[in-house]
């Protein structure tokens, strides 16, 4: 079945450490999305990228990078710059970035701070 | 900038009554309008769109409206049973511009069906 991966689905981030999010889509989509997502604060963007080998910043974007070597892969590394980065990181895909198109969304990764 | 506004975090309603959830939105022209549902530690599931240029727009049990006028949406369950039971978001979109491709998203209501 196609899909989004995203994994893990739990991580816990020590003080100062990098830590790299993993999303994966076999849906053979252009544009693919990362999203940030707080009690009572709906979702945020943080990156998009409309295809290979580009990508742009979103709202939030300060203390996060990713990276789109693959069409299918879009990592999102949070960085020890992200100084609140406690939350539910979610990523979506879609056909490509306009027209109306839906976004399909993996079930996401829960970090949190030791 | 983009505000989103959706009606009270939180809609009770008994089961075979119909639901409806408001999305208004303010200095925004979106070319689309798009409803998901969000199960709680998933991620969102695309259910509805509608364009600018349509009035309304219907899925089995689920009719959404949109009034540019207004700046309006609402999103109906009809027949409500307690499965639909989760957070409903909804989400404008731009088809021109810097803006491209992105989905900005209200907060969400999250709606309890009880029997």
């Amino acid at each position: 079945d196609g899909g989004i991966t995203q994994s893990p689905k739990y991580l816990f981030r020590k003080e100062g450490q990098n830590v790299t999010l993993s999303c994966e889509q076999n849906l053979n989509h252009d544009a693919m999305y990362w999203y940030r997502q707080d009690p009572g604060q709906g979702l945020r963007l943080i990156y998009y990228s409309q295809i290979v080998n580009d990508f742009q910043k979103g709202d939030i974007a300060e203390g996060y990078s990713v990276s789109r070597e693959k069409k299918e892969s879009f990592p999102l590394t949070v960085t020890s710059a992200q100084k609140n980065p406690t939350a539910f990181y979610l990523c979506a895909s879609s056909i490509n970035a306009g027209n109306g198109q839906p976004q399909h969304f993996g079930d996401g990764t829960r970090l949190s701070i030791l | 900038s983009q505000k989103i506004e959706q009606n009270s975090e939180a809609l009770n309603i008994q089961e075979g009554k119909t639901a409806t959830l408001t999305c208004n939105y303010t200095n925004y022209s979106p070319a689309y309008l798009q409803w998901y549902r969000q199960d709680p530690g998933r991620g969102p599931v695309f259910l509805l769109l509608i364009r600018e240029n349509e009035k309304e727009k219907r899925k089995e049990r689920l009719k959404v409206t949109f009034d540019t006028t207004l700046k309006q949406s609402l999103f109906h369950i009809t027949a409500s049973q307690p499965a639909d039971s989760a957070t409903y978001l909804c989400a404008l979109q731009a088809d021109r511009g810097s803006t491209l491709g992105r989905l900005y998203f209200g907060r969400g209501t999250q709606l309890t069906v009880w029997p």
